[in-house]
């Protein structure tokens, strides 16, 4: 599976939008851009995933590059709830059959 | 979405003695099963992987003998770890690909210290 590199850590204002950058050059055709994240001393949540397409849902939006070497995961508006460390995972399973393989991920802060 | 449990959440032993970690599938049969580590600060770690019926696989560095995992049904797999130490003290993770949708489920988590 294709490295990832994520900035270490953000902050945010509450009520802002957060935008996590993913740096995926190596990514190969048929892997997918995962994200995931990790509540203090929980176990990891899906959040959403794309192969080439831009994606929306309940819980957030993925842009995805058109040369697909990076995307953005986008809170459009963080809560405080929203702490947490954010992994970018790219895999070809699709996360349905094999282990993730997880980096150091993003912790993002959102501040009141 | 698929819920995956586990018991204990937090766990405190004494070094030399053994712990079992449940993590069950409420909701549906769990082919896989996959435990993770985490220390403190640090990402996940995969342990092993275990398919029901059959003996796990685990990955390189980690003791089979010393984390025994047990898959006997659909909806359990069980971790134990055998004469811990401190350095066992982690956050254990199960997790599981599901029913094959596109995500993974993940249990909550278990916190074991060992002193």
């Amino acid at each position: 599976d294709a490295k990832t590199t994520q900035p270490t850590s953000m902050d945010c204002a509450e009520g802002r939008a957060a935008n996590l950058p993913c740096n995926h050059s190596t990514i190969s055709g048929n892997e997918y851009v995962y994200w995931y994240r990790q509540i203090h001393s929980q176990g990891p949540q899906y959040i959403i995933h794309g192969l080439k397409n831009n994606e929306t849902n309940e819980m957030a939006s993925l842009i995805i590059t058109e040369d697909r070497k990076s995307s953005t995961l986008i809170l459009p508006h963080a809560t405080l709830r929203d702490t947490a460390v954010y992994y970018c995972i790219v895999t070809t399973y699709g996360g349905s059959q094999g282990n993730l393989i997880f980096g150091k991920g993003t912790k993002l802060s959102v501040k009141p | 979405g698929a819920v995956v449990s586990q018991h204990p959440s937090w766990v405190i032993c004494k070094s030399g003695t053994s712990v079992k970690i449940e993590c069950r599938s409420l909701d549906f049969q769990a082919t896989t099963m996959f435990w993770y580590r985490q220390f403190p600060k640090q990402s996940l770690m995969l342990m092993a992987t275990s398919n029901e019926g059959s003996k796990a696989t685990y990955e390189q560095g980690v003791e089979k003998d010393k984390f025994l995992i047990n898959h006997a049904s659909l909806t359990l797999s069980t971790l134990t770890v055998t004469s811990a130490h401190p350095e066992d003290s982690s956050f254990y993770i199960c997790s599981t690909p599901g029913d094959g949708t596109y995500e993974q489920y993940f249990g909550p988590g278990t916190r074991l210290t060992v002193t």
